[in-house]
């Protein structure tokens, strides 16, 4: 059973600080991992989809990396801002025929300090 | 486009009562998804549907019904509500499996 660990479950810095967010899986017979921002009382806004047979994928200040063989993901986010507070979350999808199931994590907590 | 929306935004229910949860999207995705969240649990798939007129079943489908009559909408039927079912539920859509899916602003679901 595919299991996704999000390592810390909260963090808080401050204003400008470049961070980096993990996020590991248990199998690495994975499709793609996704990254999701969600906002106190919101719902999940996609930020990055990156697939099995990319290394990394870039949006603005955010940049994640893949390494599907190790089952490590990363979220680098560079000169972090307030408005970045939210919790991250990232989830997989397998790499199996008709299974549609993303596995989320269950986020970590991001606080940046004015 | 207003991507996926959801209604209502807040519900309170009694034991035994039932609603539907209704899920619309206007980016003409094929696929779509009804999660609930709760706290140290993580997003939960509850039932999908690949298609108008299909419907599967997810990781925690118990208790829950869903109907897709038309490609744009996917509706979640709660027909004798029990306080475990106490959560946020959240849409999702995508154009096909394996394509970025997108959420909608969830709704808030209290049984007492």
């Amino acid at each position: 059973k595919q299991e996704v660990t999000q390592i810390p479950a909260a963090l808080s810095v401050p204003e400008g600080e470049n961070l980096v967010l993990n996020c590991s899986f248990t199998d690495s017979a994975i499709y793609n991992l996704q990254w999701f921002r969600q906002d106190p009382g919101k719902g999940l806004t996609s930020l990055l989809l990156i697939q099995s047979s990319q290394r990394e994928q870039t949006s603005g200040r955010l940049n994640a990396s893949l390494d599907k063989s190790s089952g490590r993901s990363t979220l680098y986010i560079a000169a972090s801002q307030p408005g970045d507070s939210a919790t991250y979350l990232c989830a997989v999808r397998p790499d199996l025929g008709s299974n549609y199931k993303l596995t989320f994590g269950k986020g970590t907590l991001l606080t940046v300090n004015p | 486009n207003a991507g996926v929306t959801q209604t209502p935004k807040f519900r309170v229910l009694k034991t035994g009562q039932s609603m539907t949860l209704l899920c619309a999207q206007d980016m003409n995705h094929e696929y779509m998804y009804w999660y609930r969240q709760d706290p140290g649990m993580g997003l939960r798939l509850i039932h999908y549907s690949v298609g108008e007129g299909t419907t599967a079943k997810g990781e925690v489908p118990d208790g829950y019904n869903v109907s897709r009559l038309k490609k744009q909408n996917f509706l979640l039927g709660l027909e004798s509500a029990a306080p475990s079912q106490t959560s946020v539920y959240f849409c999702a859509s995508s154009y096909l499996k394996y394509n970025e899916q997108f959420f909608g602003p969830g709704t808030r679901l209290t049984v007492l």
